[in-house]
């Protein structure tokens, strides 16, 4: 019974495709974010939403937009990939978020830009 | 500004051995949440302990213990007895109250990678 899931676990595409990854989590969670993990496995916040609204966006390329079509739902979707956009995409949720909740992280989508 | 910092890169121990990976912050908050995760080979991302600023009580779950230290900013992570399965890459981070301004991001440190040899 997964809490956080994430779909595809491995994407890889061609520079300029555009692709989505989506995320649903079954905690009952109002916030979901997006992490990027990068090569050298630092961790860094890309967007967050609390009740399908935006709270953080974190100086990221217009490329990526978030969609939250219901709280259990976070999207990522990737316009005109880029080569630097290779990495590990981490979707996570928290019960609320703004008093330090854990945030419990789904498994990862390895994207490769060829 | 907000920043978690591991020194360590990498640790290698042999099985058995006790490891401490370190981990020191900075915030101008008073109010603030330290956690730690662990990313095996797998790479999911597992949580391992959450802890609030005002909460400095060191807590042990089986092998696993955590020192909190807020005269020194850190919060050191110690395995007893490491295992095999222990190896993997540990990350401690950083979240900050709404109340701040902040908003429920997760700063993370570095990671550190540990290795334990049979």
């Amino acid at each position: 019974d997964t809490a956080v899931s994430q779909t595809p676990k491995y994407l890889v595409t061609q520079m300029g495709n555009d692709k989505s990854i989506k995320c649903e989590q079954n905690l009952g969670h109002d916030t979901m974010y997006w992490y990027k993990q990068d090569s050298k496995k630092f961790l860094k916040i890309m967007f967050s939403y609390n009740n399908k609204e935006l709270i953080i966006n974190e100086t990221v390329p217009n490329r990526f937009s978030p969609k939250s079509p219901d709280k259990a739902h976070l999207n990522l979707h990737i316009n005109s990939l880029e080569l630097g956009d290779s990495a590990v995409y981490f979707c996570a949720s928290s019960q609320e978020g703004y008093r330090g909740e854990t945030q419990y992280f789904g498994p990862g989508t390895r994207l490769l830009v060829l | 500004a907000q920043k978690v910092t591991q020194a360590q890169t990498e640790i290698s121990v042999v099985e058995k051995e006790d490891v401490t990976l370190d981990c020191v912050y900075e915030t101008r908050d008073t109010t603030y949440y330290l956690f730690w995760y662990k990313q095996p080979p797998s790479g999911e991302l597992v949580f391992l302990i959450r802890r609030n600023s005002f909460d400095e009580q060191n807590e042990i779950s089986g092998r696993y213990s955590w020192n909190f230290q807020k005269s020194t900013s850190s919060f050191n992570f110690t395995i007893t007895a490491s295992q095999v399965v222990d190896s993997a890459v540990y990350f401690c981070a950083l979240s900050e109250s709404w109340s701040s301004g902040n908003t429920g991001k997760l700063i993370f440190g570095q990671g550190t990678t540990l290795q334990v040899k049979p």
